[in-house]
């Protein structure tokens, strides 16, 4: 299986600043024949399923707000909320599909305002 | 617009099956990957199995053979069954659909299902 490991576990950031998780896969998830990673991030709030962000690493699932943004390639990846808003108070997890089975996702990051 | 909305037996005993259906409005049931995958309480989020575009079926090895999903197309609808449930397999379980890009792009509501004696 690979393995998501994602950091750090917790961050607070202030209103309007800029908040990073990061997200490092056990081995790549770069489809060589598309160039495309297949990684996702989604964003949890208390109470309700996951809604998906970013998809192939950093392409913007439709109506997700631009201050949200994903990068990186191979094995390291970076989900950045360029301006934190009250509403991104959430849990955020990244996800391979590159091998399955199992899908697998990272233990999840909790951003909260500071 | 897609909405997915899931039911089954929110409470079993130990050995039992759940049982979880999940019905798709408002979208094409061709052409997706429908999978399940749930969250213990306080937990992360574990993939259970899903049913791609082709109709091949793929299940998390770490459930041992107790899962089986499959579709009824002419309802627009999913299922997971899970044998055998212990108290480990207590946890909110969610539907989703998506696609081979974006794998988990809808998502149901969630049910919570309990196993106790």
């Amino acid at each position: 299986d690979i393995v998501m490991t994602q950091s750090p576990d917790s961050l607070a950031v202030s209103l309007g600043e800029r908040a990073t998780i990061n997200c490092k896969s056990s081995q790549s998830v770069l489809y060589s024949p598309n160039n495309k990673n297949f990684l996702a991030w989604y964003q949890q709030k208390p109470g309700q399923p996951p809604k998906l962000l970013i998809y192939w690493a950093s392409t913007r699932e439709s109506g997700v707000p631009d201050r949200f943004s994903g990068s990186g390639s191979g094995t390291d990846f970076t989900l950045t909320i360029s301006s934190l808003q009250a509403e991104d108070v959430a849990i955020y997890y990244c996800q391979q599909y590159y091998s399955d089975p199992p899908l697998t996702f990272g233990g999840g990051t909790k951003v909260e305002i500071k | 617009q897609v909405q997915l909305q899931q039911w089954g037996a929110g409470l079993l005993k130990p050995s039992e099956t759940l049982s979880l259906t999940c019905a798709v409005y408002g979208g094409s049931f061709s052409g997706y990957y429908w999978t399940w995958i749930r969250q213990s309480p306080g937990k992360g989020l574990e993939w259970i199995g899903e049913i791609n575009d082709s109709g091949g079926t793929f299940y998390n090895p770490s459930l041992k053979s107790r899962a089986t999903i499959s579709t009824d197309s002419s309802k627009n609808q999913f299922s997971l069954r899970l044998s055998s449930v212990t108290a480990a397999d207590t946890a909110v379980y969610y539907c989703a659909r998506g696609t081979w890009a974006a794998r988990l792009g809808f998502w149901g509501q969630g049910t919570l299902v309990t196993v106790s004696s």
